[in-house]
C-alpha cells in the first residue's frame, strides 16, 4: 500500500458527461500528479501541483481541469467525455522537498466512457 | 526534451534464470532514473531510483539496476526470477521541475516480463 488513496475505482458514463476524481496523498506530501495510462498512448503526464499551485501541465485537455485543496487533497474534473478519454487515470504524490525524487502511485480510477 | 526508451515490449525468463529488463534514456543534464512495476488492476509500485552514486542499485524485491552513462542506459536486473515477479515494468526518468517541488515523470512504454515455471 504506497498510502496514496484514489476514488471511485471504477467508473462507467456516458458521452457528454462530466465526472471528477479524487485524491489523497500520502501524509506529508506537497506534491500531487496526475497521470492518463491508455493502450495507445501508454503513461501521460497530465498536470502536477505543489501545495496547493499548479507547477507543471503536460498533454491535458482543455475539457480536462483539476485542483489541489488546502488539505492537500486534489481533484480531477474531466468534462464534455468522449470516447477515447477512457483510460485509467492515476494520482501519485511525492514529498517535494529537496530531496523528493520518487512518486508513489494511487490504485487508480479506470473510467469508462460509452 | 528528456525522454526514455524500452526496446522490448516484451521479456520471457524460465524461473530462477537471471532477467534483464532493458531501459535507454535521453536527458539534459543530470539523469534522475526510475523503475515502477505494475501488477494487474494495480497502480505503480516504486522499485528503485538512480540519483547519483554507485552505478550499481539495489531495489525492493531483489531487483537492481546498472547506471551507464556512456551507453546512456538503465537496464532493470535481477539474479534469479520468480513467476511472481510477471508484471509491466516501467522505466522512467524524472523532469527537472521547478527546485524543491518535484518534477513530472516520464516513462517508457514498458515491458511485459513473463516468468514461466
Amino acid at each position: 500500500d504506497s498510502g496514496v488513496t484514489q476514488t471511485p475505482k471504477h467508473l462507467i458514463t456516458a458521452t457528454g458527461q462530466r465526472v471528477t476524481l479524487r485524491c489523497s496523498p500520502r501524509s506529508g506530501d506537497l506534491s500531487v500528479y496526475w497521470y492518463q495510462q491508455s493502450l495507445d498512448q501508454g503513461l501521460q503526464f497530465l498536470i502536477q501541483y505543489y501545495n496547493g499551485e499548479e507547477r507543471a501541465k503536460g498533454n491535458i485537455l482543455e475539457r480536462f481541469s483539476a485542483q489541489q485543496f488546502p488539505d492537500l487533497h486534489s481533484e480531477l474534473n474531466l468534462s464534455s467525455l468522449e470516447l477515447g478519454d477512457s483510460a485509467l487515470y492515476f494520482c501519485a504524490s511525492s514529498v517535494g522537498g529537496a530531496s523528493s525524487y520518487e512518486q508513489y502511485f494511487g490504485p487508480g480510477t479506470r473510467l469508462t466512457v460509452t | 526534451a528528456q525522454s526514455v526508451a524500452q526496446p522490448e515490449d516484451q521479456v520471457n525468463v524460465a524461473e530462477g534464470n537471471p532477467l534483464t529488463v532493458k531501459c535507454t534514456y535521453s536527458v539534459s543534464g543530470n539523469p534522475y532514473l526510475f523503475w515502477y512495476v505494475q501488477y494487474p488492476n494495480r497502480g505503480l509500485q516504486f522499485l528503485l531510483k538512480y540519483i547519483t552514486g554507485d552505478n550499481l542499485v539495489k531495489g525492493s524485491y531483489g531487483f537492481e539496476a546498472e547506471f551507464n552513462k556512456s551507453q546512456t542506459s538503465f537496464h532493470l536486473k535481477k539474479p534469479s526470477a520468480l513467476v511472481s515477479d510477471s508484471a509491466l515494468y516501467f522505466c522512467a526518468v524524472r523532469d527537472a521541475g521547478i527546485y524543491n517541488q518535484g518534477g513530472k515523470l516520464i516513462f517508457g512504454q514498458g515491458t511485459e516480463l513473463s516468468v514461466k515455471p
